[in-house]
């Protein structure tokens, strides 16, 4: 099953700076998925990109997609104190039960 | 409106113990029901998966089991708990096609 491999595994920023992440997987899929965790908290999926589409936006968030690549990035723009958390990609298989495998994740900082 | 039910929030079970973790979601029908657990400080392991009553597959051989009584109900068992069991479990639901994973809010079980 396919599993995201986020990096960095840890970023620090100040408040009001964009911060990027970034995904790899391994095999061919329907569609890619980001995912928030607050500390102590369930996940939270932020936005899902399918794989014909290039780019998408969702208020702060811009996500970005190469499938010839195998590879997908996460933007936040003008981060505040309250986006510190956990950000997980997770790309999905078309086939199969849908089961969504996760990376380590990227442990973001914001410092105000 | 769709949610899901996830208890307790936290549990101290003794090594050898038994172990009973209910998910239940509700306002959707048929969803794909997965159990993941989450080591402090690490990503998500995928532990259980079903995509309907009575089905489950199982991703990690370990001393866990689980069973789908009813078609929004998802448990978590163990006969006899380690302290490798200890972490912090969540369920989560999706529907096939549509959309990401929702998760519960978790249960952060010690093992002692």
């Amino acid at each position: 099953s396919q599993q995201g491999e986020e990096d960095p595994q840890a970023l620090s920023i100040q408040e009001g700076e964009n911060a990027t992440m970034n995904c790899s997987y391994k095999t061919s899929i329907n569609n890619l998925q980001w995912y928030r965790q607050n500390s102590g908290r369930g996940l939270v999926h932020l936005i899902l990109i399918r794989s014909n589409e290039r780019e998408k936006h969702s208020g702060r968030l811009r996500v970005t997609l190469d499938t010839s690549k195998k590879s997908s990035s996460l933007l936040i723009t003008a981060s505040r104190a309250a986006d510190t958390a956990s950000y997980f990609c997770a790309p999905q298989e078309a086939q199969g039960a849908q089961k969504l495998v996760f990376g380590q994740g990227t442990r973001l900082t914001i410092n105000p | 409106s769709q949610t899901i039910h996830q208890w307790p929030a936290t549990l101290v079970q003794p090594v050898g113990s038994p172990l009973s973790l209910e998910c239940t979601v509700e306002g959707t029908s048929n969803p794909n029901l997965y159990w993941y657990r989450q080591a402090a400080g690490r990503g998500l392991q995928l532990l259980f998966y079903s995509v309907g009553i009575g089905q489950i597959s199982s991703e990690v051989p370990q001393n866990l089991s689980a069973s789908r009584p009813q078609d929004r109900q998802f448990i978590l068992s163990s006969k006899k708990l380690l302290l490798s069991d200890s972490g912090f479990y969540l369920c989560a639901w999706s529907v096939w096609q549509v959309g990401g994973y929702t998760f519960g809010s978790g249960t952060r079980l010690t093992v002692v």
